[in-house]
């Protein structure tokens, strides 16, 4: 089983809609979590990290669900800027070993 | 404040070459990670160095390796190059006295072997 698993996608949305993407883990006692953005040909780039309780900033909810083993970014009122590779990252240890999903793919269409 | 920086941006070399990558982490961060993204694949996790020692290293044969200098910047030396070492390769750094372990990207160094 991968240490993080991503559904790959691609997601193809009309503009204005609601898309969620799910991820999942493997060790049990990871205890950070965290969705980097990646656009075509570019770094990845941190979008939020993940809290127990779940959060929020504006248009993206993230939340996680330690006895699933299983996190989720929900994107509202999508935008065509939205459109990009979201990755799930999953900090092992709780230090500095971090675990990449392979990406699932978003394309926010007119 | 400058963020994760790499060089070069571009590396061409022949197999059976030697590559040198190089990056400067953002100051104040003390961990360099190195992780390589093959065209169409997800990051794959290279090498982690913190305090100038290599803390962890991935699924990779022995001729890639690197080193952390004192002013935490980091080298990547990848040795007898195959065809399949074509990729993107990104550092990253994070703070050690960060509380989620928060890594920043740099905008990594394209490298094509023929």
């Amino acid at each position: 089983r991968k240490e993080v698993e991503q559904d790959p996608g691609p997601f193809n949305v009309p503009e204005g809609a609601t898309v969620a993407f799910n991820c999942t883990y493997s060790n049990s006692a990871s205890q950070s979590f965290f969705w980097y953005r990646q656009d075509c040909r570019k770094e990845p780039k941190l979008l939020m990290s993940v809290y127990s309780s779940g959060n929020e900033d504006g248009r993206f909810t993230a939340q996680l669900n330690r006895a699933s083993q299983y996190i989720s970014l929900l994107i509202r009122d999508s935008k065509l800027s939205d459109s990009a590779t979201y990755l799930c990252v999953v900090n092992l240890y709780n230090n500095n070993d971090m675990r990449f999903g392979a990406g699932t793919r978003l394309t926010v269409k007119p | 404040e400058a963020g994760v920086t790499q060089s070069p941006t571009h590396l061409i070399k022949t197999r059976g070459q030697q590559a040198t990558l190089r990056c400067s982490p953002i100051s104040g961060h003390t961990s360099v990670y190195w992780y390589q993204q093959a065209l169409g694949l997800g990051l794959q996790f290279l090498l982690w160095y913190d305090e100038g020692e290599e803390r962890n290293r991935g699924n990779f044969p022995p001729r890639f390796s690197g080193r952390q200098f004192p002013n935490y910047s980091s080298e990547l030396n990848v040795n007898a190059l195959e065809l399949e070492d074509s990729a993107l390769y990104l550092c990253a750094s994070s703070s050690a006295t960060a509380t989620a372990y928060e890594q920043y990207f740099g905008p990594g160094t394209r490298l094509t072997v023929t």
